[in-house]
């Protein structure tokens, strides 16, 4: 099965600019998570998306938001981006169904540089 | 709110020795799953090691074995044999048990660079 895809993996943009980020979770994973990076602040959950309906969502302001599509692939979407937007950006997917045992596979990430 | 404390930023072992990576946890629940994350350098984040909380025993998958201390809320990796692909961040999630099935909102700890010398 080919893994968790992302696209751009690379991105810079400028101050003020939006952005639209990209994930294909592995074929047959209905769950699509977004993880936002950065060296001081570490890993922070943006959302989770489950059959189209977000399901979970994170302490970010509404700046970011996102959405999943009929057949899983989810898109993230930050406006009026800011400097300390700069970050990586991971997607993750899993099965979904069942309790929260599931396991989460990470893509590579989109690397946003704002500028 | 939960929290993941990784005091270690940085820690080195030689090739074939032990190391213990450090994870302490804040929760006030008592169904929750704790996991162990590894990211090679530039490339991406893979699965080590999970616990169920509700499980006494420690998880262990090949060198890799955790001591999970539910009471002291302490959840530390072992690394048994290490070798040079060992070489990584490791981090230490958190995620809280939801009975609607979400698999996501993962609480990371800040990461502990491990680095394996020859």
């Amino acid at each position: 099965k080919a893994g968790v895809t992302q696209t751009p993996r690379y991105l810079i943009k400028t101050r003020g600019q939006q952005v639209t980020l990209s994930c294909s979770p592995i074929s047959g994973h209905r769950s699509v998570s977004w993880y936002q990076q950065t060296p001081g602040q570490g890993l922070q959950f943006l959302f989770e998306y489950f059959s189209e309906t977000q399901r979970n969502k994170g302490n970010f302001p509404g700046r970011f938001s996102g959405r999943q599509f009929s057949n899983s692939r989810s898109e993230m979407n930050v406006s009026t981006l800011e400097l300390g937007d700069s970050a990586l950006y991971l997607c993750a997917s899993s099965l979904g169904g069942g309790r929260a045992w599931g396991e989460q596979f990470f893509g590579p990430g989109t690397r946003l540089t704002v500028l | 709110a939960q929290t993941v404390t990784q005091s270690q930023p940085e820690m080195s072992v030689q090739e074939a020795e032990t190391v213990t990576l450090s994870c302490t946890y804040d929760t006030s629940e008592s169904d929750y799953y704790l996991f162990w994350y590894k990211q090679p350098p530039s490339r991406q984040m893979i699965l080590v090691i999970r616990q169920e909380a509700y499980k006494q025993q420690n998880a262990t998958e090949n060198r890799f074995s955790v001591n999970f201390q539910k009471a002291a809320k302490s959840f530390s990796l072992k690394i048994s044999d290490s070798q040079l692909g060992d070489a990584a961040m490791y981090f230490c999630a958190y995620r809280s048990e939801d009975y609607g099935g979400s698999q996501g909102n993962l609480i990371f700890g800040k990461g502990t660079k491990l680095s394996v010398k020859p």
